[in-house]
């Protein structure tokens, strides 16, 4: 119930153009769902995050669309540079018991070609 | 003003060794948690410190045990290593246990042969 699942795997996108990665939850305890970007021999940081009481929020050239039905959300990366690639991660946390630390999805490696 | 600082960035121990991995939070920073990334894989909660106390734990064996100090740095703590313990260990700092303001610092290669 922990888990969440990421796809896909890799992606390779021309630049300007808008890649897409998806997430799936099952824990319903989780409020947080950030965005992680990890650039070889780094930490992860921080992208851009959401609670379940919006269903959008944009920052800059990234977009989180959050579907709390589905249990499902997503990121888009919009007019996508050679500078973006990396491997994205999402992740989930909730405010109590054994959910409150993060939990990671698989990466998605990205590949931006100039 | 610093972020996360982790050391040592690189390690190689021999299988049985111990080892101890150091991080200092960020400033204002008074919670840190560490995790396990394998190679291809994301980041795996190991535990997590605050007010110098192991306050929640992931799926780890006891072989992985940790400390906070006073001035709320830590210290991951990991014996009889296994060929399977070589990772990248990373350190995330954050402002009370439960908040989401997560830093990660950059992590320590651990190659364990």
């Amino acid at each position: 119930q922990q888990q969440v699942k990421q796809s896909p795997q890799s992606l390779i996108v021309q630049k300007g153009g808008i890649p897409i990665i998806n997430c799936a939850y099952e824990n319903t305890a989780f409020d947080y769902f950030p965005w992680y970007q990890q650039f070889p021999g780094k930490g992860p940081a921080l992208l851009i995050a959401i609670r379940p009481d919006v269903s959008e929020k944009k920052e800059g050239r990234f977009t989180i669309s959050f579907n709390k039905s589905a249990k499902q959300f997503s990121l888009h990366i919009m007019d996508s540079q050679p500078g973006d690639s990396a491997t994205y991660f999402c992740a989930a946390a909730g405010s109590s018991g054994s959910a409150r630390q993060l939990t990671f999805g698989s990466g998605t490696q990205l590949t931006v070609l100039p | 003003d610093a972020g996360v600082t982790q050391s040592p960035t690189h390690l190689i121990k021999t299988r049985g060794q111990q080892v101890t991995l150091r991080c200092s939070p960020k400033s204002g920073h008074d919670t840190v948690s560490w995790y396990q990334q394998a190679l291809g894989q994301g980041p795996q909660f190991i535990f997590q410190y605050y007010e110098e106390e192991e306050r929640q734990r992931g799926n780890f064996p006891d072989r992985f045990s940790g400390h906070q100090f006073p001035n709320y740095s830590s210290e991951l703590n990991v014996n009889a290593l296994l060929l399977g313990d070589s990772a990248l260990y990373l350190c995330a700092s954050s402002f009370r246990a439960g908040g989401y303001g997560y830093t990660f610092g950059s992590g320590t290669r651990l190659t364990v042969v």
